[in-house]
């Protein structure tokens, strides 16, 4: 099946600082998405991203679908951003298949 | 609009017992998802149920099964409990099968001892 690595695995943050987050796949996918998974284990979709760049306010992520990697950005980072967050996949069945998750820690 | 919704959110069972999982979709939904994320690790795609059947299946024994509703409604039925089936259950649902995203419920966590 597919593979998805997720870089770095933690990631402690300052109030206010920006980061990148990485999600590279081992094959071609029709579907990616971000998810930002809360401390009480609620997955909240971020973006459906399989190609091109999107904005969510704070939030940006860009996928390059023929270098098989996605990134996620986060700017001005604030408490209400830590958690883990993941990166999901789908190629050609109906299933996800999610990254280990990165765990954002930000430090007010 | 209700989101997908899950039941109980925790339950506690000892090891041989079964143990039945619940989901509501979203409205508007008929295709539910059943994902196992072990501590620390991401999700795992257990099977998918679309039209009261099941669709795909991902690398789960025959103790995992499932059941689908004609309200759209879905079960997980683990039997003969393992220790090592303590995880957070988490169901999604989507309007189709091949939607662009899945919603998730808030899931249930279940603890074998």
């Amino acid at each position: 099946g597919i593979q998805v690595e997720q870089s770095p695995p933690d990631l402690i943050l300052q109030e206010g600082a920006n980061s990148t987050l990485r999600c590279n796949f081992s094959d071609s996918v029709n579907n990616l998405q971000w998810f930002h998974q809360n401390p009480w284990g609620q997955l909240i979709n971020l973006f459906y991203i399989p190609s091109g760049t999107k904005q969510n306010g704070r939030l940006s992520a860009t996928t390059v679908a023929t270098e098989r990697y996605s990134l996620l950005y986060i700017s001005s980072s604030q408490t209400t951003d830590s958690g883990v967050y993941f990166c999901a996949v789908r190629s050609n069945d109906y299933k996800l298949s999610f990254g280990a998750g990165t765990t954002v820690t930000v430090r007010a | 609009d209700a989101g997908v919704t899950q039941s109980p959110t925790h339950l506690i069972k000892t090891r041989g017992q079964q143990v039945t999982l619940r989901c509501s979709p979203k409205s508007g939904h008929d295709t539910v998802s059943w994902y196992q994320q072990a501590l620390g690790q991401g999700p795992q795609f257990i099977f998918q149920y679309y039209e009261e059947e099941e669709r795909q299946r991902g690398n789960f024994p025959d103790r995992f099964s499932g059941h689908q509703f004609p309200n759209y409604s879905s079960e997980l039925n683990v039997n003969a409990l393992l220790l090592g089936d303590s995880a957070l259950y988490l169901c999604a649902s989507s309007p189709k099968r091949l939607a662009e995203t899945q919603y998730f419920g808030p899931g249930t966590r279940l603890l074998v001892l």
